[in-house]
């Protein structure tokens, strides 16, 4: 069965340094997102992807956060300037469609293992 | 977006029936309810979605009255591994793309 893959499993960085988090969404896929979980607490959406352009973002998305599909199977998500609270676990999450058509609803996602990111 | 609000945690036993309900009083009449499943460590994973009356698949069943004002999600005969967090969703974003998560159900299954 397709899965989404995401790389590292673990991130380990410096307060002020970039990281690149990446994900393999499932093949067929069209639609892309990040989500993060900070520990113990619900998860967030962060941004969504289609069509090579944001869709739609979150508050938390600010201008240290950036999404880019460098080719025709990754999907990354770079934090520019890593703060404490930027500690979390990340998932990267795909779907074949989105949204409500008369009478269908899509909204399976399915979601990756994660990178659990430790900023120090 | 209407809210979902559901129990913060339930003990249960193996081999027994388990029905976590979620209530929804603003529901749209476009929303359909998805109840995701989170294990430690783990991405969220989809196990049902229905609009009214009964949905049952291999994992769970959800039950929606005709108000559709709240749902229930049936686990038949929960093993120790059932244990997770069960999340009742309402709806996408207004956007229709993000789910919106909220604390969701700790069900803990004991031996």
């Amino acid at each position: 069965e397709p899965e989404v893959t995401q790389t590292p499993s673990h991130q380990v960085t410096q307060m002020g340094q970039e990281v690149i988090l990446r994900c393999v969404p499932i093949s067929n896929h069209l639609y892309f997102y990040w989500y993060r979980q900070i520990l113990g607490q619900k998860v967030e959406f962060l941004v969504s992807f289609y069509n090579n352009e944001i869709s739609e973002k979150s508050e938390i998305f600010d201008d240290q956060f950036s999404v880019e599909r460098p080719d025709g199977s990754n999907f990354t998500l770079k934090i520019r300037s890593t703060k404490l609270e930027d500690s979390a676990m990340y998932f990267c999450a795909s779907s074949p469609l989105t949204g409500t058509s008369g009478t269908n609803s899509y909204n399976e996602q399915f979601f990756g293992p994660g990178t659990r990111l430790t900023v120090l | 977006l209407a809210k979902t609000t559901q129990p913060i945690s339930m003990d249960s036993y193996e081999g027994q029936e388990v029905n976590i309900t979620c209530s929804h009083n603003n529901i749209a009449t476009n929303d359909y309810i998805t109840w995701y499943q989170q294990f430690p460590s783990q991405g969220p994973r989809f196990i049902i979605q229905g609009y009214k009356t009964k949905v049952t698949n291999e994992v769970a069943s959800l039950f929606i009255p005709a108000d559709r004002k709240s749902s229930t999600l049936s686990l038949p005969r929960v093993s120790l591994s059932d244990t997770a967090v069960y999340y009742c969703l309402v709806a996408l974003n207004q956007a229709g793309t993000a789910l919106i998560f909220g604390k969701g159900t700790t069900l803990s299954v004991s031996s």
